[in-house]
């Protein structure tokens, strides 16, 4: 299995509701990421896990909570997001050398 | 803190002939560069890496080249085929950790 599997690949939701997106890889890679992109612009780091320990923050506001209750594991938890907060969010997986990233999912606040 | 730029955020080509697609960089901490090339509504795929003890780096049809000193890195793609039109990101990272991305060029190659 060399695939980084993001669920769900759409996501629709109220500014009210928590929700949660989920990342999985059987690579054994020990460093997990989530990244988050805006139309036509860059994928922008938000956070590093390394060994199941949040090792980078990119000063993420709190409403985005991450997770990792495992290694092969990493979700993101959503509670009052902002229409702004509407992207294409990346899950990426690495050990060693490059980075493998799942299809996202495409989170719409509404 | 744009730490790697794109330049040009798009390209058209004609299929057969060369595209080149270039990176500036402004860290000079970064030790690893690569080049992924997305289609919509997918994650970024992984194409070529270059280290930064390296100036060259060639994989099939794809060449990636460092120019250290200069903070520049570019792919080249000889020869374009239509299948290769996507947007192309540069990233860069520092001992693997927090990788970086350009804005990405759109690379159109024509038939």
């Amino acid at each position: 299995d060399t695939e980084v599997t993001q669920t769900p690949k759409h996501l629709v939701m109220g500014m009210t509701n928590k929700k949660s997106l989920k990342c999985e890889q059987h690579m054994g890679h020990r460093a997990m990421y989530w990244y988050k992109q805006k139309a036509k612009k860059p994928p922008e780091l938000m956070f590093v896990y390394s060994y199941e320990k949040l090792s980078i923050n990119e000063s993420v506001p709190s409403r985005f909570s991450p997770e990792c209750p495992n290694s092969s594991l990493l979700n993101l938890h959503l509670h009052a997001l902002q229409p702004e907060d509407s992207a294409l969010y990346l899950c990426a997986s690495s050990q060693g050398r490059g980075y493998t990233f799942g299809s996202g999912t495409r989170l719409t606040v509404v | 803190d744009q730490q790697v730029k794109q330049n040009s955020p798009s390209l058209s080509v004609q299929e057969g002939r060369i595209s080149i697609l270039n990176c500036d960089y402004t860290n000079s901490m970064f030790d690893y560069f690569l080049w992924y090339k997305k289609y919509p509504a997918e994650g970024p795929t992984f194409l070529i890496s270059i280290s930064s003890i390296k100036d060259k780096n060639e994989d099939g049809r794809f060449t990636v080249f460092l120019n250290k000193s200069a903070k520049h890195l570019s792919l080249h793609i000889v020869p374009s085929q239509p299948g290769d039109s996507a947007v192309y990101f540069c990233a860069a990272s520092i001992q693997n950790n927090d990788m970086r991305f350009g804005a990405g060029t759109r690379l159109t190659v024509k038939p």
